[in-house]
């Protein structure tokens, strides 16, 4: 199974700052690369696929990079609504579905 | 609009079964991937399995021998059986969208709690 490993685990970060949340595979996917936001309660919601495509509705703040082993989510100005979870997750070539730790993003 | 609705919470003792279901609207449930996905509490996310719109499923090898994914399509509805229930899988069980394994989880259902209990 391909492994995915988040970093940071948390991270405290203020309104307005920029964010980097990084995730690495234990072997080449490709752009086969998804994020994901969870509040509190609710069910993830897709951010970006295919490494840097953002998803329909989300908003531009949000961007993604990367191939291959190596990928990173940017936000680019903290706004109060993205304090949240954060999960990368893997889907190249075959099962199962890999998903990261998860970064939990906090207010400093 | 796109919905997955799932069913309501449940308590199981050990040893029996669950059978989650999914409501899809706002597009035939045939034309993309269900996967299913499980979070305990306070945890991360946990991939169980996956249904193609051929009905052919594959699931993670802890659970290949409990889990069972099926769909009625004349009422739009997936559904997610895991039997020989144990303590560590109460959990919120998550249904979720797939238009092919480039795409991402675009859609997901509310979750369905799960509680093994004695």
């Amino acid at each position: 199974d391909i492994q995915m490993t988040q970093s940071p685990s948390s991270l405290s970060a203020s309104v307005g700052d920029r964010v980097t949340i990084t995730c690495r595979a234990s072997q080449s996917i490709r752009t086969y690369l998804n994020w994901y936001q969870q509040k509190t309660g609710k069910a993830p919601q897709l951010l970006i696929y295919g490494a840097s495509s953002l998803q329909s509705g989300v908003p531009s703040r949000f961007s993604g990079s990367g191939s291959g082993t190596d990928f990173t989510l940017t936000i680019s100005s903290l706004q109060p609504e993205d304090f949240a979870t954060y999960y990368c997750q893997q889907s190249y070539n075959s099962l199962p579905f890999t998903f990261g730790q998860g970064t939990k993003l906090e207010i400093k | 609009q796109v919905q997955l609705v799932q069913s309501g919470a449940e308590v199981k003792k050990p040893g029996a079964s669950v059978k989650v279901s999914c409501k899809a609207s706002g597009y035939t449930l045939t034309n993309y991937d269900i996967n299913w996905v499980r979070q305990a509490t306070g945890q991360g996310l946990e991939w169980m399995g996956w249904m193609n719109p051929n009905g052919n499923t594959d699931s993670a090898q802890k659970f290949q021998d409990r889990v069972t994914m099926t769909w009625n399509t004349s009422i739009s509805t997936a559904y997610m059986e895991l039997s020989s229930l144990r303590y560590e899988d109460t959990a919120v069980y998550y249904c979720t969208r797939a238009a092919g394994w480039y795409s991402g989880f675009d859609f997901w259902g509310q979750g369905s709690l799960v509680t093994v209990s004695s």
